[in-house]
């Protein structure tokens, strides 16, 4: 198993300009996560997924949309980037809600917004 | 609301210390709690987990016990290795609820 992957590793994009962070977890997950980390900060949760077809905001989603059409897929998108959407994202899985289920990580993907 | 609070790092030690990163958090109800770390280039990875008051996890070495009257999740070793320079990350999950609460992270050095 590949577990929680995620592309591009590293991205600079201009003001303005729009991107997909990809995501893609083969262990068969309900649940998918979008963070966002800040220097020196804790990771802040963006969007959450329960299931295909059903997604719910976090603690900071503005500027930020989401997908779930998939099991496997969670893709996040940034429409109209700006430099305070600079940091490192992690998409994370877990099998389900209950409370001792341990999340997986991908390895996140840089942004950097001039 | 839920909150973690950790240690400001960076904390700098030589191989074979003590570490000690402390870990304390808000929350109403009864949490369960995790220390997670981030190697260099790495997505975070769970360390250990307590899910109810007075449980202990381990793993690795590490050590951290749930105390409930003082709110707090201290992550203990004692021993640190060079390959235990890390980024480490307590957190909290509500019960009942996917989502995670961290902490803001602490670099951790260890020196040969």
């Amino acid at each position: 198993n590949a577990g929680v992957t995620q592309t591009p590793k590293f991205r600079i994009l201009k003001i303005g300009q729009s991107m997909t962070l990809q995501c893609t977890q083969d262990m068969n997950h309900n649940y998918m996560y979008w963070y966002r980390q800040d220097p020196g900060m804790g990771l802040k949760l963006i969007y959450y997924s329960v299931g295909a077809g059903i997604t719910d905001k976090g603690e900071v989603p503005n500027g930020y949309n989401v997908s779930r059409s998939t099991t496997e897929d969670f893709p996040l998108r940034l429409e109209l980037a700006a430099p305070s959407q600079t940091s490192v994202y992690f998409c994370a899985s877990s099998y389900s809600v209950i409370v001792q289920e341990t999340q997986y990580f991908g390895p996140g993907t840089r942004l950097l917004v001039l | 609301g839920n909150s973690v609070t950790q240690m400001e790092g960076p904390v700098t030690l030589s191989e074979e210390a003590f570490l000690t990163i402390n870990c304390t958090y808000t929350a109403t109800g009864y949490p369960s709690l995790f220390w997670y770390v981030q190697y260099p280039g790495e997505g975070l990875q769970l360390l250990l987990k307590a899910t109810k008051a007075d449980d202990k996890g381990s793993n690795k070495g590490f050590e951290a016990t749930y105390r409930k009257e003082t709110t707090s999740f201290h992550l203990e070793k004692g021993s640190v290795q060079v390959s235990d320079s890390a980024v480490y990350f307590c957190a909290l999950s509500k019960q009942g609820a996917q989502k995670l609460v961290f902490g803001q992270g602490t670099r951790l050095t260890i020196n040969p």
